[in-house]
């Protein structure tokens, strides 16, 4: 299965609260998971990525948590900001594959002030 | 270091016509990919260019075409224009092995 499952679809925090977002995939052949933000009107930016031999990376307000045997991992944005409401995309790199990502079909976050 | 360049940002067409975009990757990286971005269907990958080599392709019909020059600017081909191509077309570019993908702000087209 090529494909990355993503939920919630929306989601709706308060100022301070965390944020959290899931995704899943099936095929074990992908190697690589970055994390991506996307505004209105601009490409996806590259927040954080993580490998799947490690279970935790950290960078700043972003964490990514990674469990491998369950395929299934994770962004939590600490003390969200009304500065980052925006789309959010997790994404899987095909391994042996060059740089071919399968895409989430995208979180939309509002944080309310 | 500049970041992913596309060109034009907007686009209209007419059903039938073609169209090529234009994108000049970050200074260094080699790979650079297309993705279609669309409400429906999302991020979609278009296809993969590393050192003018295609090296990888999505599940796009053979209308969407692409290559990659020596300096490593990459444009992208759409013939025989449909309704369904109406779409943000995004561009990446990266380094080799575990690299995120880096986008350009894409070119909005709009096919009429």
């Amino acid at each position: 299965q090529q494909q990355v499952k993503q939920s919630p679809q929306s989601l709706i925090v308060q100022k301070g609260g965390i944020s959290i977002i899931n995704c899943a995939y099936e095929n074990t052949a992908f190697d690589y998971f970055p994390w991506y933000q996307q505004f209105p009107g601009k490409g996806p930016a590259l927040l954080i990525a993580i490998r799947p031999d490690v279970s935790e990376k950290k960078e700043g307000r972003f964490t990514i948590s990674f469990n491998k045997s369950a395929k299934q991992f994770s962004l939590h944005i600490m003390d969200s900001q009304p500065g980052d409401s925006a789309t959010y995309f997790c994404a899987a790199r095909r391994g042996n594959y060059g740089q071919n990502f399968v895409f989430g079909p995208g979180t939309r976050l509002s944080v309310l002030p | 270091k500049a970041g992913v360049t596309q060109t034009p940002r907007y686009l209209i067409k007419t059903r039938g016509q073609q169209v090529t975009l234009s994108c000049s990757p970050i200074s260094g990286h080699r790979s650079v990919s297309w993705y279609q971005q669309t409400p429906g269907q999302g991020l979609q990958f278009l296809f993969e260019y590393f050192s003018e080599t295609q090296r990888n392709k999505g599940n796009f019909p053979g209308r969407f075409s692409g290559r990659q020059f020596s300096n490593s600017r990459s444009e992208m081909n759409v013939s025989t224009l449909e309704l369904g191509d109406s779409a943000l077309y995004l561009c990446a570019s990266s380094l080799a092995g575990f690299s995120p993908l880096h986008f350009g702000n894409g070119t909005r087209l709009t096919v009429t």
